[in-house]
């Protein structure tokens, strides 16, 4: 069974801070890991792509990738409100003929 | 810049009906893709499509059929409307399947209730 794995939240951090979203999976020979920001009510949104052991930044938005834990994280610092949103984790595994496996999201609370 | 769109934003059926759903895609993207989004249930792939003609079953295929005539364009067909079908409906597209970054790009998406 082909898994992605997220903690649904709520988190909450407050504005200003760093928030740090976990997404774990069950295929070791993924190859590659994509981030989406969805608000509510609205369309998955792409934000972070990443194919290779280690970080990627992108403005404030950082992803790191460690394959031998089966590990893919997102950091977002300096947390605005606006920041608020369901982050959803997506993989694409072997034997899935190139589509994704999404996790069912971490809902991201960011206080004023 | 990407862009998929998607027919209707809100749309409302009676249980019995028959229900077309269109997305068209205009990055000259190869594959393209429905999904479901429930709450607790996160995505659900119905179909996809990896070329012209070309329709796949994805996890939860049954009440729903596809069509795919010309590369841009890709329906979701509900041949009976029931009311388990209340739902938003996201279409996606990406570069073709075997490239490393598959990326995905979602439509707006539909809400479809069916009363």
């Amino acid at each position: 069974q082909k898994e992605v794995e997220q903690n649904s939240g709520p988190l909450s951090v407050p504005e200003g801070a760093i928030a740090s979203l976990n997404c774990t999976y069950s295929d070791r020979v993924s190859q590659s890991f994509f981030w989406y920001r969805q608000y509510s009510g609205k369309s998955p949104e792409l934000i972070m792509s990443i194919y290779s052991n280690g970080d990627k930044e992108d403005g404030r938005f950082t992803a790191q990738l460690n394959k031998a834990s089966q590990y893919v994280s997102l950091l977002i610092r300096d947390s605005q409100p606006s920041d608020s949103a369901t982050y959803l984790c997506a993989v694409n595994m072997r034997g899935s003929q190139g589509n994704l496996i999404f996790g069912k999201g971490t809902k991201l609370s960011v206080k004023p | 810049d990407v862009k998929v769109t998607q027919s209707s934003r809100y749309l409302v059926k009676r249980t019995g009906e028959k229900v077309f759903l269109e997305c068209v895609q205009d990055m000259d993207h190869e594959n393209m893709f429905w999904y479901r989004q429930d709450p607790g249930l996160g995505l659900r792939l119905i179909y996809f499509s990896y070329d012209v003609k070309m329709k796949e079953k994805g996890d939860i295929p049954e009440g729903y059929s596809v069509s795919r005539e010309k590369k841009e364009r890709f329906s979701l067909i509900l041949e009976s409307a029931s009311t388990n079908q209340t739902s938003m409906y996201l279409c996606a597209s990406s570069t073709p399947v075997g490239r490393i970054n598959s990326e995905q790009y979602f439509g707006p998406g539909t809400r479809l209730t069916v009363t």
